[in-house]
């Protein structure tokens, strides 16, 4: 089956310009991630959606970024006017909901958009 | 708050010898252990999580709650181990589920 599928796989942009980045979790999985990958600096956190409940929001850097999800699926990222320092490789995964014992699932992760800043 | 901790940025042994990847965290309550692994133009993907007590392509990792860690192990490594290693930590219970992850270990196997 398809897995999770993030678009632009690349973008470029100037500094100043609003971005938006898109993410289609795999069908049924409620829990959806997004995450920030530079070098030196690993995978930092910056939102998590599961269900109906209030995104953790706790990782996002600054206001310039936001995310919604919408209908419990398509996710979309969008960072108002770019800096340089936003240049990295964006990642979303998504994951179905934790077990009824607690349990965690596996996170499946999409290929990721590269965005670089100009 | 829940920290996951990589100490080693790079690590480079030769193919054959052992290897172990460091990971350190910090939580407050029960966690989940997860190591992920990127290899080269590929998705990030799981390769093993603490519940399964599994061994994935000859890797292992030990949750020791006592010293706060998960490192993972192979006692032969191979060329093919060459790759992006992140440990990753779950919150467990309640309705939040947050994945944090360490800053990575870039693994080299050397011929």
């Amino acid at each position: 089956g398809a897995g999770v599928s993030q678009s632009p796989s690349n973008k470029v942009t100037e500094k100043g310009k609003d971005v938006e980045l898109r993410c289609d979790p795999i069908s049924g999985h409620t829990a959806l991630y997004w995450y920030r990958q530079s070098l030196g600096q690993g995978l930092e956190f910056l939102i998590y959606f599961q269900g109906n409940s209030a995104p953790d929001k706790s990782g996002l850097p600054s206001d310039r970024f936001s995310a919604e999800r919408t209908g419990g699926s398509v996710s979309t990222l969008t960072i108002q006017r770019t800096q340089q320092e936003d240049s990295a490789v964006y990642l979303c995964a998504s994951s179905t909901p934790a077990l009824l014992d607690g349990r965690g699932t596996e996170a499946f992760f999409g290929q990721g958009t590269r965005l670089t800043v100009v | 708050a829940q920290r996951v901790t990589q100490p080693e940025k790079l690590l480079s042994v030769f193919k054959g010898a052992p290897v172990e990847l460091k990971c350190n965290y910090s939580y407050s309550g029960s966690p989940e252990l997860f190591w992920y692994v990127q290899y080269s133009r590929q998705r990030l993907q799981l390769l093993l999580r603490h519940i399964s007590r599994e061994s994935i392509k000859g890797f292992t990792a030990d949750l020791n709650k006592g010293e706060t860690s998960f490192h993972l192990k192979k006692p032969f490594a191979q060329e093919e181990d060459s790759a992006m290693y992140y440990c990753a930590l779950r919150s467990s219970g309640g309705s939040n589920y947050k994945l944090t992850f360490g800053k990575g270990t870039l693994l080299t196997v050397n011929p």
